[in-house]
């Protein structure tokens, strides 16, 4: 199994509706994060989450809402999908300090 | 506020000829500095990093990069490119004081490496 898992792989959802991405790790990191990918743009980060209670809006958090319901797992939210939030969103995860993060595989959403 | 730029968002080199991709940054602390690769359709893969150590850094696959304080730049070379090289390539830099978003990265728009037989 990934050590980060990202479902679903794939979404196609319409103008309006709420969406939930999910995200859980097999790391045992208390750190997690949303990233959004957009050609040209580079990664953005949406939210993050240094453990369960401690949530934080990242640059980039407006029509996004996140949860972290236990160590492993943070799932993001669309509470009304419009079309520009048609993006490949990427979770990740990470130990305190410099190590670097661990990516999902990602989840290309596109909103029609 | 820390950024990164990535001097050339596509890079087109023949196999077997030298990779260089840039990338300067911007930082008012002592930064951690990283190099990610992104394969078609998948996540992002660490290639290497540089955390205050030596300024010469030595990742996977054959790519290094030196951190150079004087020219805020973090350039990913490697010597001899290969077909399996072709990727998007981005760098990304950290904060090496604490603080809230300590440890959150910012990345670069990211350097297409394509790579001609």
């Amino acid at each position: 199994d990934a050590d980060v898992t990202q479902t679903p792989r794939n979404r196609i959802t319409k103008t309006g509706k709420r969406i939930m991405l999910e995200c859980s790790q097999t790391k045992g990191h208390d750190r997690m994060y949303w990233y959004r990918q957009d050609p040209g743009l580079g990664l953005r980060l949406i939210y993050y989450s240094f453990d369960v209670k401690d949530i934080n809006k990242g640059e980039i958090s407006d029509g996004y809402s996140v949860s972290r319901q236990a160590q492993a797992k943070f799932s993001l939210s669309l509470e009304s999908a419009i079309p520009n939030q048609t993006a490949l969103y990427f979770c990740a995860t990470s130990e305190p300090g410099p190590r670097g993060y661990t990516f999902g595989s990602g989840t290309r959403l596109t909103v029609v | 506020a820390q950024s990164v730029t990535q001097l050339g968002s596509h890079v087109s080199v023949s196999e077997g000829a030298l990779v260089l991709l840039r990338c300067n940054y911007s930082s008012s602390v002592p930064p951690y500095l990283f190099w990610y690769v992104q394969y078609p359709n998948q996540g992002l893969q660490l290639l290497l990093k540089y955390t205050s150590a030596a300024t010469l850094v030595k990742g996977i696959n054959g790519f290094e990069a030196e951190f150079k304080k004087s020219e805020t730049s973090f350039h990913l070379t490697k010597p001899s490119a290969h077909m399996s090289d072709a990727a998007e390539y981005f760098c990304a830099v950290s904060e090496s004081t604490g603080g809230g978003s300590q440890g959150n990265l910012i990345f670069g728009k990211g350097t297409k490496l394509s790579v001609k037989p």
